[in-house]
């Protein structure tokens, strides 16, 4: 139990659904991340959050939509996915402030599968 | 981002100490190294960071060249549950992320 964590763990979505995957920490944490890792992959980041601003947008397609509504909470918006954005979607928090000094603690990941 | 480069896949007996190594030649002054592992099918888990000095924690130790341009996590005795793949990463001042490489498959022999 990391103190982060994701729901659902497992989401099977047509190509022309719309769901959202939730993401939850109550570390005190201010940054937040999206990450994604497909099969035999490295994990490739996607978002980053910081005070509930997004800061960083790793050139991710449209159809994935981040919210972060406050600093204990993230969400990533999916529609209209393609095949292959089947993956694991991982959440992380850390402090901010706290720069490259501190950990980041990861959630268990969503398994996305679009069909 | 500096980057790091980790063998692809190492292994090891149980109980005994396992030596995981990365190079990280163009470290930064003010870069972290930092190590997580992934357990099969859980997202990434701390293990262990630092600057200069060597580090200990109840999972690993870490030790740092003293130039810097290389460190190894050292698992003292090696279990089934420290099969994972571990990842070197270097955090510095592009902020908070974390940038995430192959990592080194470490198999656990019974």
């Amino acid at each position: 139990e990391t103190g982060v964590t994701q729901t659902p763990r497992h989401l099977v979505m047509g190509m022309t659904n719309k769901k959202s995957l939730k993401c939850e920490q109550h570390l005190g944490h201010n940054a937040m991340y999206w990450y994604k890792q497909s099969a035999k992959k490295p994990l490739e980041l996607m978002f980053v959050y910081n005070f509930k601003e997004q800061t960083e947008n790793n050139s991710v397609p449209s159809r994935f939509s981040p919210e972060c509504p406050n600093s204990s909470h993230l969400f990533l918006h999916l529609h209209t996915l393609q095949p292959e954005d089947s993956a694991l979607y991982l959440c992380a928090s850390s402090h901010p402030d706290r720069g490259m000094n501190t950990e980041a603690f990861f959630g268990q990941g969503t398994r996305l599968t679009v069909v | 981002d500096a980057k790091t480069t980790q063998p692809n896949s190492m292994e090891s007996n149980e109980e005994e100490p396992v030596h995981l190594p990365c190079n990280h030649s163009t470290i930064s002054g003010t870069d972290y190294i930092h190590w997580y592992r992934q357990l099969p099918s859980q997202g990434p888990e701390y293990v262990i960071h630092g600057l200069t000095s060597n580090v200990n924690n109840r999972m690993a130790s870490l030790a740092i060249a003293e130039d810097r341009k290389s460190s190894t996590l050292i698992l003292h005795r090696a279990t089934l549950r420290d099969a994972a793949v571990y990842y070197c990463i270097l955090r510095g001042t592009s902020g908070s992320r974390l940038t995430f490489g192959e990592g080194t498959q470490l198999t656990v022999n019974p």
